[in-house]
């Protein structure tokens, strides 16, 4: 089993939905957990990270985390189509610094 | 803050050639990350330092590969005897002490093409 897994879609989502993004993760002991969006060609940025089981909210984002379930997901509410994209999730592993996943592609459609 | 910067943007080489990639970091960063993408994947993590210091490496970095920052600033990777599955896009990232709350900035990559 991968350390960090995301379905790499894509997900299409109608503009104003709320897209939703998920990610699972197999190391128990993972504490901090990140989401990333990547344009095509571009390199990744940070949009949210979370440590707390429970929701934390950014404007249109919000992150969700329940480390029993081992789970970890992305909301984005009014989806734009500025917002299709690839969403990466990460998390640190043992000593790896941050393990990434393959990514799900979102688009967003007008 | 001028961000991290990755010189070149491209390179074009062909196999069995060396090549040598270069990351400048955020200034006040003190880690420094090398990380790999290939297309549909995730970044894939190679190497990372903390200062000087070369903190861990994958196992999935083979001997061709080898990594510094010298005087913990800028950090050189370098890949020696290219094969075509080292085609790829190169990503170097810096942050302050762990992730904390400002996670990781990327350079804008070294895309690798080797031929």
């Amino acid at each position: 089993q991968k350390e960090v897994e995301q379905n790499s879609g894509p997900l299409s989502v109608p503009e104003g939905a709320i897209a939703s993004l998920n990610c699972t993760y197999s190391d128990r002991g993972s504490q901090s957990f990140f989401w990333y969006r990547q344009y095509s060609g571009k390199s990744p940025e940070l949009i949210m990270f979370i440590y707390s089981n429970g929701d934390k909210e950014d404007g249109r984002f919000t992150a969700q985390l329940n480390k029993a379930s081992q789970y970890v997901s992305l909301l984005i509410r009014d989806s734009q189509p500025s917002d299709s994209a690839t969403y990466l999730c990460a998390s640190p592993v043992g000593n790896t610094p941050l393990v990434f996943g393959k990514g799900t592609r979102l688009s967003v459609i007008a | 803050d001028t961000g991290v910067s990755q010189d070149p943007r491209h390179k074009i080489t062909k196999r069995g050639q060396n090549v040598t990639f270069r990351c400048d970091p955020i200034s006040e960063h003190n880690r420094l990350y090398w990380y790999r993408q290939t297309l549909g994947q995730g970044p894939e993590f190679l190497t990372y330092f903390q200062n000087e210091a070369q903190l861990e490496k994958s196992r999935l970095l083979s001997d061709r590969f080898s990594a510094e920052r010298p005087k913990g600033s800028f950090s050189t990777l370098e890949i020696q005897r290219t094969e075509q599955g080292d085609s790829a896009m190169y990503l170097c990232a810096s942050s302050l002490a762990g992730p904390g709350d400002r996670g990781y900035t990327f350079g804008s990559g070294t895309r690798l093409t080797v031929v």
